[in-house]
């Protein structure tokens, strides 16, 4: 299947500093990409969709001034963790998709925030 | 979107088959059935899809009765590297974004 995947896989980072955790589709074009976030022994949760070229619509509770989501081309999508908090901490999995084709996962984040 | 439910562990041995059921109740016409696997700190895997009856891959097997409000996912005789996390996930068509993810069953494969 198609490949997705995600820079860094783990990060550690101080209370208050951003965080950018990099996504791409490596062959083929996604136009849309989603964002996931999980917590320990809990399931994935939506975090935003994106679309190439627009911005990115976010679910109910994630706040999208602290994470920024970007996706300026059809293979790359960015997500910015911003001030990050220990709170924050978890794995980060990125999924992409191209029209009418299969979703794939990428390999996910892990973002320790001390 | 509708909701599903899965057991929430299961234990088996290596080489038995495992069947996981997931119930779908609210399953639209539209809607398509997709299993996924999880390893720890990994992303998922996509393992199976099917709209009814029965579809069979290398994999695994799934069934869909008529009624479509639950599918069972057959693992044939399974290895200790099975031993994951199963989210059954319900899309519209059959290339749906896949939105919601339930809690997921964890299978635990002993030797």
């Amino acid at each position: 299947g198609a490949v997705v995947s995600q820079h860094p896989s783990r990060v550690i980072c101080k209370s208050g500093t951003s965080v950018k955790i990099e996504c791409r589709s490596l062959d083929f074009q996604a136009t849309t990409m989603f964002w996931y976030r999980q917590f320990p022994k809990q399931s994935l949760m939506l975090m935003a969709t994106s679309n190439e070229g627009s911005k990115a619509t976010y679910e109910q509770g994630v706040e999208k001034d602290k994470f920024l989501i970007n996706h300026a081309s059809l293979t790359l999508s960015t997500l910015t963790v911003t001030s990050a908090h220990p709170e924050d901490s978890s794995f980060y999995i990125c999924s992409a998709r191209e029209v009418g084709g299969e979703q794939f996962f990428g390999p996910g984040t892990r973002l320790t925030v001390l | 979107l509708a909701k599903t439910t899965q057991p929430i562990s299961m234990d088996s041995y290596e080489g038995q088959e495992v069947n996981i059921t997931c119930s779908h109740n609210n399953i639209a016409t539209n809607d398509y059935i997709t299993w996924y696997q999880q390893f720890p700190s990994q992303g998922p895997r996509f393992i199976i899809q099917g709209y009814k009856t029965k579809v069979t891959n290398e994999v695994a097997s799934l069934f869909i009765p008529a009624d479509r409000k639950s599918s069972t996912l057959s693992l044939p005789r399974v290895s200790l590297s099975d031993t994951a996390v199963y989210y059954c996930l319900v899309r519209f068509g059959n290339a749906g974004n896949m939105l919601t993810f339930g809690g997921g069953t964890r299978l635990m494969v002993k030797p």
